[in-house]
């Protein structure tokens, strides 16, 4: 089954624009991951943010993470049009095993 | 190197057909995945080989077959499949589990 789910299930902003998206979770975790995925590509590996974090940075990027609510967001600043792609939340499940959640399709329009 | 290759890129195949996607990384991780990935939908796990034994079987029908023949090598064997197995099959590696590395993919259609 699926660890996390995401929403919006879809996202349209405007160049420039700041795009949020949400992930929650089921299980207690040591951390979460985000993962971007251009059409029909593979996945490339954005941030990871631990438990015991409550906020990452990483350029454009903003993660924040509520252990209390089993929740995650993404930020990314400043949008542009090579950020259209789909993202992708996951979370250990086990040793070795990762989870995704059903991913937010992101499209920034010029 | 941080890349993770995969071949071929699309692959054609008949329902009584054998064919092998093929993985290769050289960043010496030791954990290396398979997964499989239907249009608008997450990856899903189907095989894990940690120091190249195959370490999680995701229940995977025996028509996917994986291999690891050396620690940057991964194969999978398909064998009469099903047109419901058409997908993009993604490899990825990882040193720790958590960062992992994705190759770009096969996208297979059976006919």
């Amino acid at each position: 089954s699926q660890q996390g789910e995401e929403d919006p299930q879809a996202l349209s902003i405007q160049e420039g624009e700041n795009a949020t998206m949400n992930c929650s979770y089921k299980t207690s975790i040591n951390n979460l991951q985000w993962y971007r995925q251009n059409s029909g590509r593979g996945l490339v590996h954005l941030i990871l943010i631990r438990s015991n974090e409550r906020e990452k940075h990483s350029g454009r990027l903003r993660v924040t993470l509520d252990t209390s609510k089993k929740s995650s967001s993404l930020l990314i600043t400043a949008s542009r049009a090579a950020d259209t792609a789909s993202y992708f939340c996951a979370t250990r499940q086990g040793a070795q095993k990762l989870v995704f959640g059903q991913g937010t399709r992101l499209t920034i329009n010029p | 190197d941080t890349e993770v290759t995969q071949t071929p890129k699309h692959l054609v195949m008949g329902m009584t057909n054998k064919k092998s996607l093929k993985c290769e990384q050289h960043m010496g991780h030791r954990a290396m995945y398979w997964y499989k990935q239907k249009a608008k939908k997450p990856p899903e796990l189907m095989f894990v080989y940690s120091y190249e034994k195959l370490s999680i079987n995701e229940s995977v029908p025996s028509r996917f077959s994986p291999e690891c023949p050396n620690s940057s090598l991964l194969n999978l064997h398909l064998h009469a499949l099903q047109p419901e197995d058409s997908a993009l099959y993604l490899c990825a590696s990882s040193r720790t589990g958590d960062e992992q590395y994705f190759g770009p993919g096969t996208r297979l259609t059976v006919t």
